[in-house]
């Protein structure tokens, strides 16, 4: 059975700090897909990586994959109240039946 | 463009009754997958429509099904409702293209309460 664990699973921190969230698995996946999710309201895809040890940056977000394709990591700088919210990773192995492998999310408050 | 929509927002049932949710996925999405999200067991994959067809399921109880109209709008419906089942329903929609790589395309969901 494919695993993704996230960690940490809850995490506050104040405004203007830094971040890293990890998502981790002894599975290979094809793909990685980070999604935000806010209170009340779907999960809304950030970012998909697709290349062993490729970076992407969305505003103050930075993404890595892994190189072996097994984790992949979310590094926010300067966290502002606006990025509160459910981080979920979601990865995708095209020889899975094409399911999507969820992690539990780790849940982010920054505080004013 | 619209989003995918899903009907309705809110619903309190009681157990022993059933349910129908229903979701409209953006134009041109042909993929529906629907997910159970609870706070202990995160997000949960219940089954994937494509072209009217069931193409992937979770592992649900047979109290759970589905079903996609010509149209791509999907629904589900849980009979028997326990206590178990209250959680947020989403439902997600997609292209369908190689690679599978597609990015999920969330409603907002429907939050089920079971009394």
């Amino acid at each position: 059975t494919q695993l993704l664990e996230q960690s940490p699973q809850f995490l506050s921190i104040q405004e203007g700090e830094n971040l890293t969230v990890y998502c981790n698995s002894s599975s290979v996946f094809s793909s990685l897909q980070w999604y935000r999710q806010e209170p009340g309201e779907g999960p809304v895809l950030l970012v998909t990586v697709v290349t062993g040890g490729e970076v992407k940056k969305l505003k103050r977000l930075t993404f890595q994959f892994g190189d072996a394709r097994k984790d992949s990591s979310l590094h926010i700088t300067a966290a502002q109240p606006g990025d509160t919210g459910l981080y979920l990773c979601a990865g995708f192995n095209a020889g899975n039946n094409r399911k999507l492998i969820w992690g539990l999310g780790t849940s982010l408050a920054v505080n004013p | 463009k619209a989003g995918v929509t899903q009907t309705p927002r809110y619903l309190i049932k009681t157990r022993g009754q059933q349910v129908t949710l229903s979701c409209s996925p953006i134009s041109g999405h042909r993929s529906v997958s629907w997910y159970q999200q609870t706070p202990g067991q995160g997000l949960q994959f219940l089954f994937e429509y494509f072209s009217e067809t069931q193409r992937n399921k979770g592992n649900f109880p047979g109290r759970f099904s589905g079903r996609q109209f010509s149209n791509s709008r999907s629904e589900m419906n849980v009979s028997t409702l326990e206590l178990g089942d209250s959680a947020l329903y989403l439902c997600a929609s997609s292209l369908e293209g190689r690679g599978f790589n597609q990015p999920q395309h969330f409603g907002d969901g429907t939050r089920l309460s079971i009394l």
